[in-house]
């Protein structure tokens, strides 16, 4: 079948380390996002990518960076810059181009920074 | 830049009525795209509803539909028959066609509770 998985569903980080949220997608889309939801909230867009080795900072990027190496793969490391990281991250992918196509969401990665 | 609102934070239904939930957005584009989506429980964020600008004819699947509104900037979603099952998060997006199509933006949400 074919889809978005990110893992793990849950991840505990210590203040001050690096970690790295995973996100796969086999629907053979070339645009990918991550997105940051805190509770009760929209989703915010921190990073894209419309093609494989190029990615755009989204509207929250600070603390945050990403990698396209592969086409299915993109993944987010929250890095010890990011003053608030715990929250709920959602990974998408869509078809490019204007025929309006959706987005399609992974199941999502809660991460939580003590 | 586009901006969406739901001017709904919270709302809820009794079982088997019908519910409508706002969506307005701003925007100087001609075409464009607005989706519905839902986020239960689970946090799954799944599509609903699509709609194209530039059609005059309101979207619907199955106990959804829409009331497009162009001039109006309005983009509501009606679920009758209201189930258990459609109690969740409720999230209007449009998308520009700019910039090859990658700019989406979501509103803030309502979510919708459906009273047994």
């Amino acid at each position: 079948d074919g889809g978005i998985t990110q893992s793990p569903k849950y991840l505990f980080r210590k203040e001050g380390q690096n970690v790295t949220l995973s996100c796969e997608q086999n629907l053979n889309h070339d645009a990918m996002y991550w997105y940051r939801q805190d509770p009760g909230q929209g989703l915010r867009l921190i990073y894209y990518s419309q093609i494989v080795n190029d990615f755009q900072k989204g509207d929250i990027a600070e603390g945050y960076s990403v990698s396209r190496e592969k086409k299915e793969s993109f993944p987010l490391t929250v890095t010890s810059a990011q003053k608030n990281p715990t929250a709920f991250y959602l990974c998408a992918s869509s078809r490019k181009g204007d025929g309006g196509y959706e987005q399609y969401f992974g199941p999502g990665t809660r991460l939580t920074v003590t | 830049a586009q901006t969406v609102t739901q001017s709904q934070p919270e709302m809820s239904v009794q079982e088997a009525e019908t519910v409508t939930l706002s969506c307005t957005y701003d925007t100087s584009e001609s075409d464009y795209y607005l989706f519905w989506y839902k986020q239960p429980p689970s946090r799954q964020m799944i599509l609903v509803i699509r709609q194209e600008a530039y059609k005059q004819q309101n979207a619907t699947e199955n106990r959804f539909s829409v009331n497009f509104q162009k001039a109006a900037k309005s983009f509501s979603l009606k679920i009758s028959d209201s189930q258990l099952g459609d109690a969740a998060m409720y999230f209007c997006a449009y998308r520009s066609l700019d910039n090859y199509g990658q700019n989406f933006v979501f509103g803030p949400g309502t979510r919708l509770s459906v009273l047994p």
